[in-house]
């Protein structure tokens, strides 16, 4: 059975920093990885996939790696500002044929101080 | 694109009442999910259907539950009886094939 883990569960960092969030998982057969972001009410936004095949996406301050081999994702989050600030969750896509499903890690919240 | 729609956004309602939460996925998606999400069990997937069909309801906590997916663009999440224990933010999802996976804003639901 699939399980995702996050590490920290939280994390307060001054604006300007360079952060790295943690994302791990128990069975390397993946689909893919992907991770979210969650503004407190709201749903989930999609910030980056990652496919099985590949290493690492990026999207303008944000770089998310893969080592499928030792079960690890990282989210780097370059220059952190005040906006960044939400609930990170990492998501992996796994499973046989049709059922492959999405387990969802249980979050890392970030607030980045002005 | 309005991406996935959800209704209604809050629900409350008394115990034993029955609630029926409301999903459009975007046009296109063939895959539909269905999540509960509390702060003590974070995000719990419930159901997905793929091409309409269910494929896993394993994450179903009772019979009380139920959920229908009638056309491509349409689903229902039934509760029926609601218990307080069910309150929760329930979120509904869909994607084609292994692209990103889109959410709804959620219902939140009070069960008094």
């Amino acid at each position: 059975k699939q399980e995702v883990t996050q590490i920290p569960a939280a994390l307060s960092v001054p604006e300007g920093e360079n952060l790295v969030l943690n994302c791990s998982f128990t069975d390397s057969a993946i689909y893919n990885l992907q991770w979210f972001r969650q503004d407190p009410g709201k749903g989930l936004t999609s910030l980056l996939l990652i496919q099985s095949s590949q290493r690492e996406q990026t999207s303008g301050r944000l770089n998310a790696s893969l080592d499928k081999s030792s079960g690890r994702s990282t989210l780097y989050i370059a220059a952190s500002q005040p906006g960044d600030s939400a609930t990170y969750l990492c998501a992996v896509r796994s499973g046989g044929g049709a059922t492959n499903k999405l387990i969802f890690g249980t979050g890392t919240l970030l607030a980045v101080q002005p | 694109d309005a991406g996935v729609i959800q209704s209604p956004r809050h629900e409350v309602t008394e115990m034993g009442q029955e609630v029926t939460l409301r999903c459009k996925p975007i046009s296109g998606h063939n895959s539909l999910f269905w999540y509960r999400q509390t702060m003590m069990r974070g995000l719990e997937l419930l159901i997905y259907f793929n091409n309409n069909v269910p494929i896993d309801d394993s994450g179903m906590p009772e019979d009380r539950f139920s959920a229908k997916m009638p056309n491509a663009s349409f689903s229902t999440l039934k509760i029926q009886p609601s218990e307080p224990r069910d309150s929760a933010v329930y979120f509904c999802a869909s994607t084609l094939g292994n692209s990103p996976l889109h959410f709804g804003n959620g219902t939140r639901l009070t069960v008094t």
